[in-house]
């Protein structure tokens, strides 16, 4: 079985362009969380979606939107790129909204973006 | 606010030498905690994770935790470190909410 899977791998960016970052959860998982994880620091909640809705939401600024679809695969965009949003974007999912008793979140590869 | 603190960014062990990373918490209540691993440009592998019930927590890869009421703290143990163990190692929390984590201890294993 396939687990989390993200695309692109990698991704350069010049400043102020769009970006979009894409990810497929694993089958049956109904939640998809986005984390920023900038280097040296520790993974960073941006958005939470479960069953299409969002469910959190990071503290992070207007130019970050996300996005899930019927099939359960989300969409992570970001306007406006600044130099800081320079990171790795980790892709997660979950069979339950949030991390708890007896679920865990499972993580993909990620998607490195550097914008210049 | 929620925390997770890893007071040492990096620690070197000798190869077959004993671990123990540490992690503290900072949470209302008693929080779900995981430790997860990462190895460069990858992403990340659940390595165990509390609920509740027995304290010391087993995982993958030879690797336990205990959790420490007391101290607010999960600190991560293996009793002899194999060189493929160097890795980033993250400890988390979830209240179920987002998973916070900390920003990690750096490993690093030599001859």
């Amino acid at each position: 079985d396939a687990g989390v899977t993200q695309s692109p791998t990698h991704l350069i960016k010049t400043r102020g362009q769009h970006v979009t970052l894409r990810c497929s959860p694993i089958s049956g998982h109904k939640s998809v969380s986005w984390y920023q994880q900038v280097l040296g620091q520790g993974p960073q909640f941006i958005f939470q979606y479960y069953e299409k809705e969002e469910r959190g939401r990071g503290n992070f600024p207007d130019r970050f939107s996300a996005r899930q679809f019927p099939n359960y695969s989300s969409e992570l965009n970001v306007n406006a790129l600044l130099l800081g949003d320079s990171a790795l974007y980790l892709c997660a999912s979950s069979f339950s909204p949030h991390s708890g008793a007896n679920t865990e979140a499972f993580f993909g590869q990620g998607t490195r973006l550097t914008v210049v | 606010a929620q925390s997770v603190t890893q007071p040492d960014i990096h620690i070197t062990v000798s190869e077959g030498a004993s671990l123990e990373l540490r992690c503290n918490y900072s949470y209302g209540a008693t929080p779900y905690l995981f430790w997860y691993v990462q190895s460069p440009g990858q992403g990340l592998q659940l390595l165990l994770k509390y609920f509740s019930g027995d304290t010391l927590v087993q995982g993958i890869k030879g690797f336990e935790a205990e959790f420490k009421r007391s101290q607010s703290s999960f600190n991560l143990r293996k009793p002899s470190v194999h060189w493929s163990d160097a890795a980033e190692y993250f400890c988390a929390a979830s209240g179920n909410t987002p998973l916070v984590f900390g920003k990690g201890t750096r490993l690093s294993v030599i001859a």
